[in-house]
């Protein structure tokens, strides 16, 4: 069935690091791929999606790319800072363009001034 | 912004008892969606709806839960009877189309003791 795994964490670095949450996806044709962010105590928000292989998605600072042939989503960012620190969650949606979302079990990033 | 409204927000009630949570998508969102979010199982989605008509609801217990929609401004997620392993944070989510994101409540945490 369909599915989304990612890296489990938590993950810690310190500021202007590198980061890079691996996702990985199993599904029945080409489904939409989003990375939605949860600041401690709310809700998710959306952060960037991709609807096609080899698309790229990005928003402030963060970049993924959808790739078909590794069926991944990869989050990334050359330089993180401490107001990045959340929680990550990949996700595909499930049952066309008004469907659900599946999601993964979301990373959590720390960092560290 | 406009937000997806949920209450209460902290719930902690006894074995037993009745508890409904209440959402309040955004204005003009014709899908909306139960999630339940705990540490061991992550993000699971409980119920949805499309105008109001219930679509999925395979995720729920349905000895114990419902959800219901009485009118576009409404949806009520309600256990009956609670039981500790219900504890967990409870999220409603409106959209459109899952292209452009679907938006999150802060969410009910419910404490079931």
């Amino acid at each position: 069935g369909n599915s989304v795994t990612q890296m489990e964490g938590p993950v810690t670095l310190s500021e202007e690091a590198f980061l890079t949450i691996n996702c990985t996806y199993t599904a029945t044709g080409y489904p939409s791929l989003f990375w939605y962010v949860q600041y401690p105590g709310e809700g998710l928000q959306l952060l960037l999606k991709a609807t096609k292989a080899d698309d790229k998605g990005s928003n402030k600072g963060f970049e993924a790319t959808y790739r078909k042939e590794t069926t991944s989503f990869h989050l990334e960012k050359g330089s993180v800072q401490v107001s990045d620190s959340a929680v990550y969650f990949c996700a595909q949606n499930y049952g066309g363009s008004q469907g659900n979302l599946i999601f993964g079990k979301g990373t959590k990033l720390s960092v560290k001034p | 912004d406009a937000r997806v409204t949920q209450t209460p927000r902290h719930k902690v009630t006894e074995m037993g008892q009745e508890v409904t949570m209440r959402c309040q998508p955004i204005l003009g969102h014709n899908t909306v969606f139960w999630y339940r979010q705990t540490m061991m199982q992550g993000l699971e989605l409980l119920a949805y709806f499309r105008n109001r008509a219930p679509l999925d609801d395979s995720g729920m217990p349905k000895d114990r839960f419902s959800a219901e929609m009485p009118d576009a401004t409404l949806a009520t997620l309600k256990i009956q009877p609670s039981e500790p392993r219900d504890s967990a944070v409870y999220f409603c989510a409106s959209g459109t189309l899952v292209g452009m994101g679907y938006t999150f409540g802060s969410g009910t945490r419910l404490t079931v003791v």
